[in-house]
């Protein structure tokens, strides 16, 4: 069964600041593997998704990688913004058959 | 554009109680899904659709229903409210499943069974 994790569970940092956020999975016969944002008391809106057959994936300042082999994606947010903060999930699988992270609750300070 | 669309944004129920979320979507998706997320933890699938009149158990069916007529619609259903049942619940669709393709989230139905 795939399991997804994501380590550490919340995080802060000042403005400006390059991060990683790091997502695991126990399966590497991945499909898809996307990640997401959430806003307090809303829904989650896709960010990036990466197929099982690329490397990595990019948007703006959001740079995600994918590395099978190892089990490891990591989402890279250059020059962080106080509008950065929010939950951070990754999921991996088929969207029907999307298994999720818990998430990391990002702050970034100004 | 709306995107998808639920309703009860926050809901209480009694035990024992049943009541549907709503949801609709106007992208013209095939695949609609429903998923509940518990505080601290990941998204868990309930049902999904592949399309009208088909229907399919996720990873957590047990206590609900669902039922696909149109494209649009994809209501879930509680029978007999557990406080088990207390949660957030997000309505999601896609085009399909094929690798590519992006799932997008309602905003969330908070219930709350006492």
């Amino acid at each position: 069964k795939q399991e997804v994790t994501q380590i550490p569970a919340a995080l802060s940092v000042p403005e400006g600041e390059n991060l990683v956020l790091n997502c695991s999975f126990t399966d590497s016969a991945i499909y898809n593997l996307q990640w997401f944002r959430q806003d307090p008391g809303k829904g989650l809106t896709s960010l990036l998704l990466i197929q099982s057959s690329q490397r990595e994936q990019t948007s703006g300042r959001l740079n995600a990688s994918l590395d099978k082999s190892s089990g490891r994606s990591t989402l890279y947010i250059a020059a962080s913004q106080p509008g950065d903060s929010a939950t951070y999930l990754c999921a991996v699988g088929a969207n029907s058959k999307l298994t999720f992270g818990k998430g990391i609750t990002l702050s970034v300070r100004p | 554009n709306a995107g998808v669309t639920q309703t009860p944004k926050f809901r209480i129920l009694k035990i024992g109680q049943s009541m549907t979320l709503q949801c609709t979507q106007d992208m013209n998706h095939n695949y609609m899904y429903w998923y509940r997320q518990d505080p601290g933890m990941g998204l868990k699938l309930i049902y999904y659709s592949v399309g009208a009149g088909i229907t399919d158990k996720g990873e957590v069916p047990n206590g609900y229903n669902v039922s696909r007529s149109t494209t649009e619609d994809f209501p879930l259903r509680l029978e007999l409210a557990a406080p088990s049942q207390t949660s957030v619940y997000f309505c999601a669709s896609s085009y399909s499943t094929d690798r590519g393709n992006t799932i997008y989230f309602g905003e969330g139905s908070w219930l709350t069974v006492v």
